[in-house]
């Protein structure tokens, strides 16, 4: 079955460590995109990338850093600067990012981070 | 700015119809979505409206939009306890270099009781 898988479910990190929160999908998506989910918030972009070899900043990408070396695969790692890293991680992709056709995205299960 | 504003908590009893709101700012969004989010897991696509469209409706849910008022409703008809989930609502908006930027709501936590 196509779809994107995140792993692990859930992750800790200790004081001063850096995590790297894997993101797979198999659906031949070009885009790519992170996102980080709080209680009671919707989800804030972190990173996205249009296109193998190339990704943006989102509203909140302090603390973190990516790469997109192959178009299926888009890890998204959490630096110890990030000082606040305890959150839901949701990876999505869609066909691409053209604004004006029905580009929907679609989500991994998501990976839990805690601070230990 | 950017900023889609939804209820955060709805109640219904089980067999009632449920209708969820969702006003948004960008008059020139083309797509708006409805994604359903179970606890611990990632969220799901359930359907979505074109903006020059009023209506859709896909078996037990039904889209409205009021585009002169940016607002956008969910109807769930014969609500079931499987339909308790949080509910997020997206507009598709437009950034620099063709780029797409989905703006999600807060959610609504839809809770089914007998």
């Amino acid at each position: 079955d196509g779809g994107i898988t995140q792993s692990p479910k859930y992750l800790f990190r200790k004081e001063g460590q850096n995590v790297t929160l894997s993101c797979e999908q198999n659906l031949n998506h070009d885009a790519m995109y992170w996102y980080r989910q709080d209680p009671g918030q919707g989800l804030r972009l972190i990173y996205y990338s249009q296109i193998v070899n190339d990704f943006q900043k989102g509203d909140i990408a302090e603390g973190y850093s990516v790469s997109r070396e192959k178009k299926e695969s888009f890890p998204l790692t959490v630096t110890s600067a990030q000082k606040n890293p305890t959150a839901f991680y949701l990876c999505a992709s869609s066909i691409d990012s053209g604004h004006y056709s029905n580009q929907p995205q679609h989500f991994g299960d998501g990976t839990r981070l805690s601070i230990l | 700015g950017e900023d889609v504003e939804q209820s955060l908590f709805l109640s219904v009893r089980e067999g009632d119809s449920s209708v969820i709101n969702c006003t948004y700012t960008d008059s020139s969004s083309t797509y708006l979505y409805w994604y359903k989010q179970e606890p611990g897991a990632g969220l799901q696509l359930l359907t979505y409206i074109f903006s020059n469209m009023d209506m859709k409706q896909d078996q037990r849910l039904t889209v409205l939009l009021n585009k002169k008022d940016k607002h956008l409703s969910l109807r769930i008809a014969d609500t079931q306890t499987g339909d308790s989930a949080i509910y997020f609502c997206a507009e598709s908006m437009a950034f620099s270099g063709g780029y797409n930027k989905l703006i999600f709501g807060a959610g609504t936590r839809l809770a089914v009781h007998p």
